[in-house]
Protein backbone atom coordinates (compact mmCIF):
# COMPACT_ATOMS: atom_id res chain seq x y z
CA UNK A 1 0.00 0.00 0.00
CA UNK A 2 1.64 3.33 -1.20
CA UNK A 3 1.48 6.09 0.96
CA UNK A 4 0.83 8.48 -2.12
CA UNK A 5 -2.26 7.57 -4.39
CA UNK A 6 -2.11 7.06 -8.11
CA UNK A 7 -4.90 5.93 -10.37
CA UNK A 8 -2.88 2.19 -11.66
CA UNK A 9 -3.67 3.24 -15.47
CA UNK A 10 -4.37 6.25 -18.13
CA UNK A 11 -4.39 6.39 -22.03
CA UNK A 12 -4.78 8.43 -24.35
CA UNK A 13 -4.78 8.68 -28.47
CA UNK A 14 -1.68 10.14 -29.92
CA UNK A 15 -1.61 13.95 -30.15
CA UNK A 16 -4.08 13.98 -27.16
CA UNK A 17 -3.32 15.65 -23.24
CA UNK A 18 -3.70 12.85 -20.23
CA UNK A 19 -3.47 14.01 -16.93
CA UNK A 20 -2.25 11.91 -13.58
CA UNK A 21 -2.71 12.49 -10.18
CA UNK A 22 -1.65 11.87 -7.02
CA UNK A 23 -2.86 12.36 -3.50
CA UNK A 24 -1.40 12.57 -0.57
CA UNK A 25 -1.78 14.16 2.87
CA UNK A 26 -1.12 16.06 5.64
CA UNK A 27 1.92 14.89 6.66
CA UNK A 28 3.67 14.89 3.30
CA UNK A 29 1.99 17.02 0.17
CA UNK A 30 -0.30 18.55 2.21
CA UNK A 31 2.25 19.89 4.77
CA UNK A 32 3.82 21.67 1.91
CA UNK A 33 6.80 19.20 0.44
CA UNK A 34 7.41 19.39 -3.32
CA UNK A 35 6.00 16.39 -5.05
CA UNK A 36 8.50 15.02 -7.83
CA UNK A 37 7.55 12.74 -11.04
CA UNK A 38 9.24 10.32 -12.36
CA UNK A 39 8.77 8.47 -15.44
CA UNK A 40 9.99 4.74 -15.72
CA UNK A 41 11.01 2.93 -19.08
CA UNK A 42 10.38 -0.79 -19.76
CA UNK A 43 13.05 -2.85 -17.73
CA UNK A 44 14.96 0.93 -16.58
CA UNK A 45 15.68 2.78 -13.75
CA UNK A 46 13.31 5.32 -13.12
CA UNK A 47 14.30 9.30 -14.67
CA UNK A 48 13.38 12.71 -13.32
CA UNK A 49 10.65 14.00 -14.83
CA UNK A 50 9.48 16.97 -13.17
CA UNK A 51 11.23 18.42 -9.42
CA UNK A 52 9.84 20.72 -7.19
CA UNK A 53 6.53 20.64 -8.29
CA UNK A 54 6.27 22.55 -11.47
CA UNK A 55 10.21 22.17 -12.77
CA UNK A 56 11.12 20.45 -16.10
CA UNK A 57 15.08 19.02 -15.54
CA UNK A 58 17.24 20.01 -18.79
CA UNK A 59 16.09 17.55 -22.12
CA UNK A 60 12.77 17.19 -21.18
CA UNK A 61 9.88 17.97 -23.47
CA UNK A 62 7.74 20.75 -22.41
CA UNK A 63 4.65 18.59 -23.26
CA UNK A 64 5.47 17.39 -19.15
CA UNK A 65 4.04 19.38 -16.77
CA UNK A 66 2.97 19.96 -13.29
CA UNK A 67 0.97 21.44 -10.85
CA UNK A 68 -0.05 21.07 -7.18
CA UNK A 69 -2.68 22.13 -5.17
CA UNK A 70 -3.69 21.38 -1.37
CA UNK A 71 -2.80 17.22 -0.53
CA UNK A 72 -2.45 16.12 -4.64
CA UNK A 73 -0.68 16.95 -7.33
CA UNK A 74 -0.85 16.37 -10.97
CA UNK A 75 1.30 15.41 -13.87
CA UNK A 76 -0.08 16.57 -17.76
CA UNK A 77 1.37 15.32 -20.97
CA UNK A 78 0.46 16.99 -23.53
CA UNK A 79 0.74 15.90 -27.50
CA UNK A 80 1.44 12.23 -26.62
CA UNK A 81 3.93 10.16 -28.57
CA UNK A 82 4.13 6.42 -28.44
CA UNK A 83 7.69 7.32 -26.58
CA UNK A 84 5.35 8.36 -23.68
CA UNK A 85 4.29 4.92 -22.64
CA UNK A 86 5.56 4.29 -19.71
CA UNK A 87 5.28 4.22 -15.79
CA UNK A 88 4.98 7.21 -14.24
CA UNK A 89 5.58 7.48 -9.96
CA UNK A 90 4.90 10.76 -8.04
CA UNK A 91 6.82 11.07 -4.92
CA UNK A 92 7.30 13.57 -2.12
CA UNK A 93 8.27 13.90 1.33
CA UNK A 94 7.18 12.34 4.65
CA UNK A 95 7.24 14.16 8.11
CA UNK A 96 6.16 11.05 9.96
CA UNK A 97 8.34 9.06 7.98
CA UNK A 98 11.42 11.40 7.36
CA UNK A 99 11.82 9.78 4.54
CA UNK A 100 10.71 9.57 0.98
CA UNK A 101 7.39 8.12 0.07
CA UNK A 102 6.41 7.49 -3.52
CA UNK A 103 2.72 7.03 -5.43
CA UNK A 104 2.03 2.94 -6.42
CA UNK A 105 2.35 4.33 -10.22
CA UNK A 106 0.08 4.83 -13.13
CA UNK A 107 1.07 2.81 -16.37
CA UNK A 108 0.57 5.65 -19.61
CA UNK A 109 -0.58 3.53 -22.51
CA UNK A 110 -0.78 5.28 -25.95
CA UNK A 111 -3.15 4.04 -27.99
CA UNK B 1 27.28 14.15 -15.34
CA UNK B 2 26.68 12.23 -12.35
CA UNK B 3 26.24 8.33 -12.66
CA UNK B 4 25.98 5.72 -10.39
CA UNK B 5 26.72 2.20 -10.57
CA UNK B 6 25.38 -0.56 -8.56
CA UNK B 7 26.52 -3.88 -7.82
CA UNK B 8 25.97 -6.87 -5.48
CA UNK B 9 24.78 -10.42 -5.16
CA UNK B 10 21.73 -11.11 -6.96
CA UNK B 11 20.43 -14.53 -5.91
CA UNK B 12 19.89 -15.46 -2.05
CA UNK B 13 18.58 -18.03 0.24
CA UNK B 14 16.68 -16.87 3.49
CA UNK B 15 18.62 -15.90 6.37
CA UNK B 16 21.14 -15.05 4.15
CA UNK B 17 22.38 -11.15 4.23
CA UNK B 18 21.90 -9.14 0.77
CA UNK B 19 24.69 -6.96 0.48
CA UNK B 20 24.95 -4.23 -2.56
CA UNK B 21 27.39 -1.44 -3.25
CA UNK B 22 26.88 1.80 -5.46
CA UNK B 23 29.82 3.96 -6.98
CA UNK B 24 29.48 7.75 -7.83
CA UNK B 25 30.97 9.11 -10.74
CA UNK B 26 30.85 12.99 -11.38
CA UNK B 27 29.97 16.37 -9.56
CA UNK B 28 30.14 15.57 -5.96
CA UNK B 29 29.81 13.28 -3.27
CA UNK B 30 29.63 15.59 -0.24
CA UNK B 31 26.24 18.03 0.21
CA UNK B 32 24.09 14.79 -0.51
CA UNK B 33 22.33 12.23 1.36
CA UNK B 34 22.99 8.91 -0.76
CA UNK B 35 20.09 6.69 -0.77
CA UNK B 36 18.31 2.69 -1.56
CA UNK B 37 15.42 2.20 -2.83
CA UNK B 38 13.66 -1.06 -3.76
CA UNK B 39 10.75 -1.54 -6.34
CA UNK B 40 8.73 -4.75 -5.41
CA UNK B 41 7.66 -7.07 -8.82
CA UNK B 42 4.12 -5.14 -7.78
CA UNK B 43 6.22 -1.91 -9.50
CA UNK B 44 5.63 -0.18 -5.85
CA UNK B 45 8.83 1.41 -4.49
CA UNK B 46 9.73 1.86 -1.00
CA UNK B 47 12.34 4.03 0.91
CA UNK B 48 15.26 2.17 2.39
CA UNK B 49 16.95 5.07 3.94
CA UNK B 50 19.79 7.27 3.37
CA UNK B 51 23.31 8.43 4.27
CA UNK B 52 25.86 11.66 4.13
CA UNK B 53 29.82 11.78 3.54
CA UNK B 54 29.91 12.15 7.61
CA UNK B 55 28.30 8.78 7.66
CA UNK B 56 24.79 10.21 9.06
CA UNK B 57 22.35 7.81 8.64
CA UNK B 58 17.66 7.29 7.89
CA UNK B 59 16.12 4.34 8.00
CA UNK B 60 13.05 3.40 7.09
CA UNK B 61 11.10 2.29 10.25
CA UNK B 62 9.91 -0.48 8.62
CA UNK B 63 13.18 -1.97 7.90
CA UNK B 64 15.27 -0.32 10.53
CA UNK B 65 15.86 -3.36 12.42
CA UNK B 66 17.63 -5.20 9.44
CA UNK B 67 19.17 -2.65 7.75
CA UNK B 68 22.30 -1.02 7.68
CA UNK B 69 23.87 1.68 5.32
CA UNK B 70 28.10 2.49 5.26
CA UNK B 71 29.55 5.11 2.98
CA UNK B 72 33.55 4.97 2.21
CA UNK B 73 34.00 8.50 1.27
CA UNK B 74 37.86 7.12 -0.32
CA UNK B 75 35.98 5.49 -3.19
CA UNK B 76 32.67 8.23 -3.32
CA UNK B 77 30.91 4.70 -2.70
CA UNK B 78 28.26 3.56 -0.27
CA UNK B 79 26.95 0.15 0.52
CA UNK B 80 23.40 -1.86 1.96
CA UNK B 81 23.17 -4.63 3.71
CA UNK B 82 19.44 -6.53 4.93
CA UNK B 83 20.20 -9.14 7.34
CA UNK B 84 17.96 -12.06 7.56
CA UNK B 85 15.87 -11.75 4.02
CA UNK B 86 13.37 -13.69 3.17
CA UNK B 87 11.01 -13.63 -0.15
CA UNK B 88 9.45 -10.28 0.77
CA UNK B 89 12.85 -8.91 0.05
CA UNK B 90 12.82 -9.47 -2.90
CA UNK B 91 12.61 -6.75 -5.34
CA UNK B 92 15.06 -4.49 -7.78
CA UNK B 93 16.94 -2.41 -5.55
CA UNK B 94 18.43 1.29 -6.45
CA UNK B 95 20.67 3.41 -5.54
CA UNK B 96 19.74 7.26 -5.71
CA UNK B 97 21.12 10.70 -5.00
CA UNK B 98 18.96 12.88 -2.44
CA UNK B 99 19.26 16.15 -2.90
CA UNK B 100 18.45 18.15 0.14
CA UNK B 101 17.05 21.39 -0.71
CA UNK B 102 14.39 19.77 -3.00
CA UNK B 103 14.05 16.69 -1.10
CA UNK B 104 14.30 14.83 -4.58
CA UNK B 105 16.12 11.35 -5.84
CA UNK B 106 17.80 13.47 -8.60
CA UNK B 107 20.22 10.66 -10.15
CA UNK B 108 19.52 7.09 -9.87
CA UNK B 109 22.11 3.92 -10.71
CA UNK B 110 20.72 1.00 -13.15
CA UNK B 111 19.25 -1.10 -10.46
CA UNK B 112 19.95 -4.93 -9.28
CA UNK B 113 17.38 -7.75 -9.30
CA UNK B 114 17.44 -9.41 -5.60
CA UNK B 115 15.77 -12.84 -5.64
CA UNK B 116 15.26 -14.46 -2.26
CA UNK B 117 14.50 -18.09 -2.62
CA UNK B 118 15.34 -21.70 -1.34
Amino acid sequence: QSVLTQAPSVSGAPGQRVTISCTGSSSNIGAGYDVHWYQQLPGKAPKLLIYGDTNRPSGVPDRFSGSKSGTSASLAVSGLQGEDEADYYCQSYDSSLSGCVFGGGTKLTVL
Amino acid sequence: QVQLLQWGVGLLKPSETLSLTCAVYGGSFSGYYWSWIRQFPGKGLEWIGEINQSGGTNYNPSLKSRVTISVDTSENQFSLKVRSVTAADTAVYYCARFEGQRLVLDYWGQGTLVTVSS
